[in-house]
């Protein structure tokens, strides 16, 4: 079993303001990080697939980075819209397993 | 949508019922998971099939049974449940099983156990 931890578990942010939370997981035996984005009622939706480290994504305001000596993957969301109020999830996979952090709930106030 | 689905979408059930879940994608994936999310709790993955053959299995209670009939449908079939087996039972296929390719998931069945 791979212990994935995300911090914080809530956050509420004014609607502008940009933020970040964190996925850590073990440094070895590692071969991908996955951050998923869920609205509630929703399905979970694919954000970002990360292998190397150092890699750095970017999905419109959303970006994450990935260290894969240290264990840490940083999501970051720039200017914070009401629409981006979800639940964020990372993983990371060993074999056909995913092993899944408890998530970063997110809520933007107008 | 991200092409799989899921019916029920809710379910209430007594612990001497039977029922199945269902879940579907056309997308032409390989591989299918059965997941089970309870609060405050991460997904917790309960059965990997690929290619319609079980891969994994998290020692799951045998009052949780998988059928994989072929590569688009994946069905769990639940009877003598019990009410801590509440939850959001989630679906997800991926193309393969490389370690890239990321899941696409269904929107969930919430489960009631009474």
């Amino acid at each position: 079993i791979l212990n994935v931890e995300q911090s914080p578990q809530s956050l509420h942010v004014q609607e502008g303001d940009s933020t970040n939370f964190t996925c850590s997981f073990p440094s070895s035996n590692f071969y991908a990080l996955h951050w998923y984005r869920w609205e509630t009622a929703k399905s979970p939706e694919a954000l970002f697939v990360m292998t190397l480290n150092g890699d750095e994504k970017k999905k419109g305001r959303i970006s994450a980075t990935l260290n894969t000596k240290e264990g840490y993957s940083y999501l970051y969301i720039k200017g914070s819209q009401p629409e981006d109020s979800a639940t964020y999830l990372c993983a990371t996979i060993l074999g056909n397993q995913f092993y899944f952090g408890t998530g970063t709930s997110l809520t933007v106030i107008p | 949508e991200t092409g799989v689905t899921q019916t029920p979408r809710h379910l209430v059930m007594g612990m001497t019922n039977k029922k199945s879940l269902k879940c579907e994608q056309h997308l032409g994936h390989n591989a299918m998971y059965w997941y089970k999310q309870s609060a405050k709790k991460p997904l917790e993955l309960m059965f990997v099939y690929s290619l319609e053959e079980r891969v994994e299995n998290n020692s799951v209670p045998s009052r949780f049974s998988p059928e994989c009939p072929n590569s688009s449908h994946l069905f769990l079939h639940l009877h003598t449940l019990q009410p801590e087996d509440s939850a959001l039972y989630l679906c997800a296929s991926r193309p393969d099983s490389s370690y890239q390719e990321t899941q696409y998931f269904g929107p969930g069945t919430r489960l009631l156990v009474l």
